[in-house]
């Protein structure tokens, strides 16, 4: 089945300790994306990744790293998590910008 | 300041009614998508349109993307309850590897 995975779906955790959420997808596309969802705000792209080894800053990065070294992973690393970064994180690949987006289940973030 | 405004944020009506959604932006996009999105789940996309002036149907949905593509509408004719949702409009922007969402429009359809 094609999907796009993200671990944990649900995290909570303390200002300051580094935290990773995991992306991983299974139809071999090139384009990756980590999106934040807060109410009235809609989707907000954080990083994206048009390929293997490169990624771009999207509209919100501060406070976010992203890696890509292999096609099928699209991490999305917090390295000190603060109260503002608590939202709905959705990563999201696709052939490419401009074709479907297929999302992960989203992973709810709450920093204390 | 939001690329793309979609209005209105939010909308309950009646089951049998009908309503149309707004995406507005005063850039010019070289495609449009709309996505639902249900409670618990990633967006998941309806249509995209890419020539403007298009229109697509999807039963009961109909969706038109303005002639200068800077604008898309969705409408919902007879809504029925299982239309409940998170609308979301995202425009992918001429000449970046980018897709811009609207701030989503909630709708209920009550029974």
């Amino acid at each position: 089945e094609a999907q796009v995975t993200q671990n944990p779906r649900y995290l909570i955790t303390v200002t300051g300790k580094k935290l990773t959420v995991t992306c991983s997808q299974n139809m071999n596309h090139e384009y990756m994306s980590w999106y934040r969802q807060d109410p009235g705000l809609g989707l907000r792209q954080i990083y994206y990744s048009m390929n293997v080894e490169v990624t771009d800053k999207g509209d919100v990065p501060e406070g976010y790293k992203v890696s890509r070294k292999e096609k099928r992973n699209f991490p999305l690393i917090l390295e000190s998590p603060s109260p503002n970064q608590t939202s709905l994180y959705f990563c999201a690949s696709s052939l490419s910008a401009r074709y479907e987006q297929y999302f992960g289940p989203g992973t709810r973030l709450t920093v204390t | 300041t939001q690329l793309l405004e979609q209005s209105p944020q939010f909308l309950s009506i009646q089951e049998g009614e009908n309503l149309t959604v707004y995406c507005n932006s005063s850039s010019v996009f070289s495609s449009l998508q709309w996505y639902r999105q249900e409670p618990g789940e990633g967006p998941v996309l309806l249509v995209t349109v890419v020539t403007g002036g298009e229109v697509k149907k999807l039963k009961r949905l109909t969706f038109q993307f303005g002639d200068a593509r800077k604008d898309s509408s969705l409408h919902i004719t007879a809504a029925q309850p299982g239309d409940t949702g998170l609308y979301l409009c995202a425009g992918d922007i001429q000449g970046a590897q980018k897709l811009v969402f609207g701030q989503g429009t909630r709708l209920t359809i009550n029974p």
